[in-house]
């Protein structure tokens, strides 16, 4: 079974500093991988993702992330954070026919 | 609108009642997930449809809840005999193609929470 760690459920940043989420799976195939945003009582809104090719993905919103294979990571960043960019932040990764999500880290910016 | 729809947004039941949710897909989609997200928790796999036929089901899916997907189309899943423990939103996804989360996107309605008092 493939699984998902992210590190930290909470991060704190101040407006303008770097983000850095972490996320760390477990896979016995080649993943496809995925990050997804959540604002209060909203769904979730995909980020970016990792399915072939370059390793270094870009997303929405100045976020993206690196697909470390010898590492098993996928590490979410941005270089300056933003006040609106406090939410809930899920890595998730393909399993068969599922995602399977990590436990999330809530991103909280100070002013 | 023509994003992922989900009714009712919030559903307050007592203990033991029976409740229905809603999930209306993005039209073109052939895939349909359900998820169960609680409190400061990622979501949780529930069941997946491809078209019309249910293809997988998660053992946190015990016999009280069911879901369909008539012709396609809307889904509904239900809960029958809720428990205080159901209380969760529920997330509905739908997807297209051969390979769910592939590199199509998924996309994620609002959720319906559920409250069991």
């Amino acid at each position: 079974a493939q699984s998902v760690t992210q590190l930290g459920s909470h991060v704190s940043v101040s407006e303008g500093a770097l983000v850095l989420l972490r996320c760390n799976y477990s896979s016995s195939v080649p993943p496809y991988l995925f990050w997804y945003v959540q604002y209060p009582n909203q769904g979730l809104q995909l980020l970016l993702k990792y399915t072939t090719g370059a390793t270094l993905v870009k997303g929405i919103n100045g976020f993206e992330a690196e697909f470390k294979k010898s590492e098993t990571s996928f590490h979410l960043t941005k270089p300056s954070a933003h006040m609106s960019d406090a939410a809930e932040y899920f890595c998730a990764v393909t399993s068969g026919n599922m995602l399977t999500f990590g436990g999330g880290t809530r991103l909280m910016v100070k002013p | 609108d023509t994003g992922v729809s989900q009714n009712p947004r919030h559903k307050i039941t007592k203990r033991g009642q029976n409740v229905t949710f809603r999930c209306d897909p993005i039209s073109e989609h052939n895939r349909l997930y359900w998820y169960r997200q609680t409190l400061g928790q990622g979501p949780e796999f529930l069941t997946y449809f491809q078209n019309e036929a249910q293809l997988e089901k998660s053992r946190l899916l015990s016999d009280r809840f069911s879901a369909e997907r008539p012709k396609g189309s809307f889904s509904t899943l239900e809960i029958q005999r809720t428990e205080q423990g159901d209380s969760a939103m529920y997330l509905c996804a739908s997807s297209l193609g051969a390979q769910v989360f592939d590199s199509t996107e998924a996309f994620f309605g609002q959720g319906t929470r559920l409250t069991v008092v």
